[in-house]
């Protein structure tokens, strides 16, 4: 079946750091990619996505490189700031009559000034 | 300004009794979806509609039933048979064109707590 991973949190750093944020995948057939940030109360903001294998998303300093070989979608930022503390999910769709987007748990992200 | 719509922000619900969560959209989706989250855990879908007067139950339908008469509107009602109703429950909704990649857009949200 389908399945996505993410690496589990919390993850803690300080301002201005490096994040890698881990997700890999389990899919029949040729997935598309998301990450998907949610804020403290919100609902979910799509942050990137890619469509096929070595596509990468980016969007506000944040970057995915879709890896088939890996069957991976990290997640990374050079230069964390304290408003990108959220909840991170990685999803995937696989399309087809029922095809919906299926997601990681999440992996929560503070950042410290 | 297009956009998801869901209310009540907040709602309580007491014993044996059934609510309804509000889902709107403006951006002309033909597919919505109903998820459910709870802490430290993914999204898991409820139910989702691709089209009016149609909807197919999603991994944890039990204790739920939705209705699609308008292509903008998809209401949640969560019945008294769903045991454990406390959770944060997420709307999506998404376009179906051909060719195009089925992201989905999410409103911001209702939580629902039990009295």
């Amino acid at each position: 079946g389908n399945s996505v991973t993410q690496m589990e949190g919390p993850v803690t750093l300080s301002e201005e750091a490096f994040l890698t944020i881990n997700c890999t995948y389990t899919a029949t057939g040729y997935p598309s990619l998301f990450w998907y940030v949610q804020y403290p109360g919100e609902g979910l903001q799509l942050l990137l996505k890619a469509t096929k294998a070595d596509d990468k998303g980016s969007n506000k300093g944040f970057e995915a490189t879709y890896r088939k070989e890996t069957t991976s979608f990290h997640l990374e930022k050079g230069s964390v700031q304290v408003s990108d503390s959220a909840v991170y999910f990685c999803a995937l769709f696989v399309g087809g009559s029922q095809g919906n987007l299926i997601f990681g748990k999440g992996t929560k992200l503070s950042v410290k000034p | 300004d297009g956009g998801i719509t869901q209310s009540p922000k907040y709602l309580f619900r007491k014993e044996g009794q059934n609510v309804t969560l509000s889902c709107e959209q403006n951006l002309n989706h033909d597919a919505m979806y109903w998820y459910r989250q709870d802490p430290g855990q993914g999204l898991r879908l409820i139910y989702y509609s691709q089209i009016v007067n149609d909807f197919q139950k999603g991994d944890i339908a039990e204790g739920y039933s939705v209705s699609r008469e308008k292509k903008e509107s998809f209401p949640l009602t969560v019945t008294s048979a769903q045991k454990n109703p406390t959770a944060f429950y997420l709307c999506a909704s998404s376009p179906k064109d051909r060719g195009t990649v089925e992201t989905q857009y999410f409103g911001p949200g209702t939580r629902l707590l039990v009295l």
